[in-house]
């Protein structure tokens, strides 16, 4: 156990499907990531948010929409995506002012895109 | 030139081997060195963390810097079964709060064998 915890686990949605991926950590963390792990490729960052504020979008398309309302909570929403977007998407927080870079992940959402 | 480069592996050994692991990176800025270990159906780990050249030891962990030729290592002896995983490098430049700014090598899936 984390701290950081994922829903759902596992998701298929077709391309034309409206769904969201959930984060929710518990260890009083002020930064919050979306990352995705696709076979074979090195970690890609997508989103970052310090103290519920954006602070990175990592040229996203805007078929994944990030909110986080609170510094406890993050979700990606999912529209109209592709079947190169079947990755596991990685959340993960961090204290803001911790300068060792070290994250806290979740254990993932693995997203099938039909 | 990608940022970091690790090679993918797959290694698979005899139990009790020692292991190596490797990573290269091209930046000059970076300066803060990370392994982060991954077993399947998890998230990433943080398995060791340094910031200078040389080596830091933790158990049958040991992680070695080279700064000069941009090459990282870890290195894991008497190696067991649990340490069957995904083994990812990651770096980041010094200074200022963290965001969690890490770039992720591709990582190298480890198979320990009894």
């Amino acid at each position: 156990e984390t701290g950081v915890t994922q829903t759902p686990r596992h998701l298929v949605m077709g391309m034309t499907n409206k769904k969201s991926l959930k984060c929710e950590q518990h260890l009083g963390h002020n930064a919050m990531y979306w990352y995705k792990q696709s076979a074979k490729k090195p970690l890609e960052l997508m989103f970052v948010y310090n103290f519920k504020e954006q602070t990175e979008n990592n040229s996203v398309p805007s078929r994944f929409s990030p909110e986080c309302p609170n510094s406890s909570h993050l979700f990606l929403h999912l529209h109209t995506l592709q079947p190169e977007d079947s990755a596991l998407y990685l959340c993960a927080s961090s204290h803001q002012i911790l300068s060792t870079g070290e994250l806290f992940f979740g254990e993932g959402s693995r997203l099938t895109v039909l | 030139q990608k940022e970091v480069e690790q090679d993918p592996g797959p290694l698979s050994v005899p139990e009790g081997a020692i292991v190596s692991l490797n990573c290269t990176y091209s930046n000059s800025a970076f300066q803060y060195f990370m392994w982060y270990r991954q077993y399947s159906r998890k998230g990433p780990e943080l398995l060791m963390y340094t910031y200078s050249s040389g080596n830091k030891e933790d158990g049958r962990f040991t992680a070695q810097v080279d700064k000069s030729s941009k090459y990282i290592s870890l290195f894991i002896r008497d190696s067991q079964p649990s340490d069957s995983a995904t083994y990812l490098c990651a770096i980041k430049n010094a200074g200022g709060t963290s965001y969690g700014k890490l770039t992720f090598g591709q990582g190298t899936i480890l198979t320990v064998h009894p």
